[in-house]
C-alpha cells in the first residue's frame, strides 16, 4: 500500500454533476492537504486539516467542499464546477507543519476535466 | 505577498550536459524544499535546505540555499534521461502550513 492513495485517477464531469475525490494516507501523519495544480502555475493550497480540524483560511469557491472524517481520510466534494476548474488535484500529508521542515508526501492526483 | 520566481520554465538538453535551475524571491524563507514530479505522479521531495549558504548534494544534483535565504539553485551534472521531470521549489514562509511554490521547471533530457 503506497503512502498516499487518491481515487479516482481521472474524472470527467459536467458542470451540473456532483462528484467526490477521495484521499487516504497510511503514514500516520497529522496533517492532510488538498492542492490544485494547473499548467505553468504554482501549486495552489486549497485546504489543510490538522488532527481533523480545518486550519488556514484560503479563498476557495464554495463549489469545493472538503471533509476530513478522521486523520487518515480526506474528501473533496465537487458540485456545479466550471471549466476553469479543470486541473490536477493533489492530496498530500505531513507529520507536522511544512514550515517546521516537515516534507509533504503527495498522492498521484486526480486529473479532473469539467465539460 | 510572498512569491518564488522559478527559471527557466522549460529546458530541453542532451544527455551528458549540465544545467542549473533557479528559484528567486525578495522574501526570506526559513527553509526551502525541492521536489521532482514525474508525469502521472505527485511531487516527491528531493531535499530541504535550511541554513543560509548551505550546499547539499544528491548524487549528480547539487542544491544551494542563498546566503540571505531568499534564493536557491539546483545544478545537475551530466544529466541523464532519468532526470526528466518537473522540478518544483517551495519556500517556508510566514504561514504555518502554506508553502510558497515556484511555477516549476519542466526538464527534458534527450538520449
Amino acid at each position: 500500500e503506497t503512502g498516499v492513495t487518491q481515487t479516482p485517477r481521472h474524472l470527467v464531469m459536467g458542470m451540473t454533476n456532483k462528484k467526490s475525490l477521495k484521499c487516504e494516507q497510511h503514514l500516520g501523519h497529522n496533517a492532510m492537504y488538498w492542492y490544485k495544480q494547473s499548467a505553468k502555475k504554482p501549486l495552489e493550497l486549497m485546504f489543510v486539516y490538522s488532527l481533523e480540524e480545518r486550519v488556514e483560511n484560503n479563498s476557495v469557491p464554495s463549489r469545493f467542499s472538503p471533509e476530513c472524517p478522521n486523520s487518515s481520510h480526506l474528501f473533496l466534494h465537487l458540485h456545479t464546477l466550471q471549466p476553469e476548474d479543470s486541473a490536477l488535484y493533489l492530496c498530500a500529508s505531513s507529520q507536522d507543519r511544512p514550515t517546521k521542515n516537515e516534507k509533504l508526501f503527495f498522492g498521484s492526483g486526480t486529473q479532473l476535466s469539467v465539460l | 505577498t510572498q512569491l518564488l520566481e522559478q527559471s527557466p520554465q522549460f529546458l530541453s538538453i542532451q544527455e551528458g550536459e549540465n544545467l542549473t535551475v533557479y528559484c528567486n524571491s525578495s522574501s526570506v524563507f526559513s527553509s526551502l524544499q525541492w521536489y521532482r514530479q514525474e508525469p502521472g505522479e505527485g511531487p516527491v521531495l528531493l531535499v530541504t535546505v535550511v541554513t543560509g549558504g548551505e550546499v547539499k548534494k544528491l548524487k549528480r544534483l547539487t542544491f544551494q540555499f542563498g546566503d540571505a535565504r531568499k534564493d536557491s539553485s539546483l545544478h545537475i551534472t551530466a544529466a541523464q534521461p532519468g532526470d526528466t521531470g518537473l522540478y518544483l521549489c517551495a519556500g517556508a514562509g510566514d504561514s504555518n502550513y502554506q508553502l510558497i511554490w515556484g511555477a516549476g521547471t519542466k526538464l527534458i533530457i534527450k538520449p
